[in-house]
């Protein structure tokens, strides 16, 4: 079956904008998970969905935003970009329940000038 | 509070060689635990779980509860083993969302 899939592969913004990105989880999958990748970070939790609603949230600010649709498709939204934001943001799939493994997408790279 | 923890960010070993990459936890209940690896161009994986109690590629883990801690094992390196490996925690006190360490970059010289 088709794996995660996320749009747009490379994008660049400039700062004050605002940026969109898209998730397609693996069907059948409920809960969407996405992700920060930076060099000196590693990997931030961003916020999770499942089915429709936001069931976790971690620890950035109110900037960055998400939302999820009936067909389990997921958005992310981060607006009045700043040069920080420029890293490489995954989205993940799963069926959402106790200790499932988490399929990941290969990114979207956001380079922010 | 959960959390996972890599303390070394660079691992180097030659092939061979046996390898040992750590990981300890921390987390209020019984949490599901996983290595994740991405190689060179190529999309984060799962490379094991500890309910599946497999070894994949060479690789074990073994989970201690006392210690908190789920190395990652392999006796033998190879260069193919070259790789970015995060360790992970998930389950239902943390609302099933996966949490990861920082990763160990592994290099495994020829």
């Amino acid at each position: 079956k088709a794996g995660v899939t996320q749009t747009p592969r490379y994008l660049i913004k400039t700062r004050g904008q605002q940026v969109t990105l898209s998730c397609s989880p693996i069907s059948g999958h409920r809960s969407v998970s996405w992700y920060q990748q930076t060099p000196g970070q590693g990997l931030q939790f961003l916020f999770e969905y499942f089915s429709e609603t936001q069931r976790n949230k971690g620890n950035f600010p109110g900037r960055f935003s998400g939302r999820q649709f009936s067909n389990s498709r997921s958005e992310m939204n981060v607006s009045t970009l700043e040069l920080g934001d420029s890293a490489l943001y995954l989205c993940a799939s799963s069926q959402g329940t106790d200790g499932n493994t988490i399929y990941f997408g290969e990114g979207s790279w956001l380079t922010v000038v | 509070a959960q959390r996972v923890t890599q303390p070394e960010k660079l691992l180097s070993v030659f092939k061979g060689a046996p390898v040992e990459l750590k990981c300890n936890y921390s987390y209020s209940g019984s949490p599901e635990l996983f290595w994740y690896v991405q190689y060179s161009r190529q999309r984060l994986q799962l490379l094991l779980r500890h309910i599946s109690r497999e070894s994949i590629k060479g690789f074990t883990a073994d989970l201690n509860k006392g210690e908190t801690s789920f190395h990652l094992k392999k006796p033998f390196a190879q260069e193919e083993d070259s790789a970015m490996y995060y360790c992970a925690l998930s389950g239902r006190a943390g609302g099933f969302k996966t949490i990861f360490g920082a990763g160990t970059r592994l290099f495994v010289k020829a």
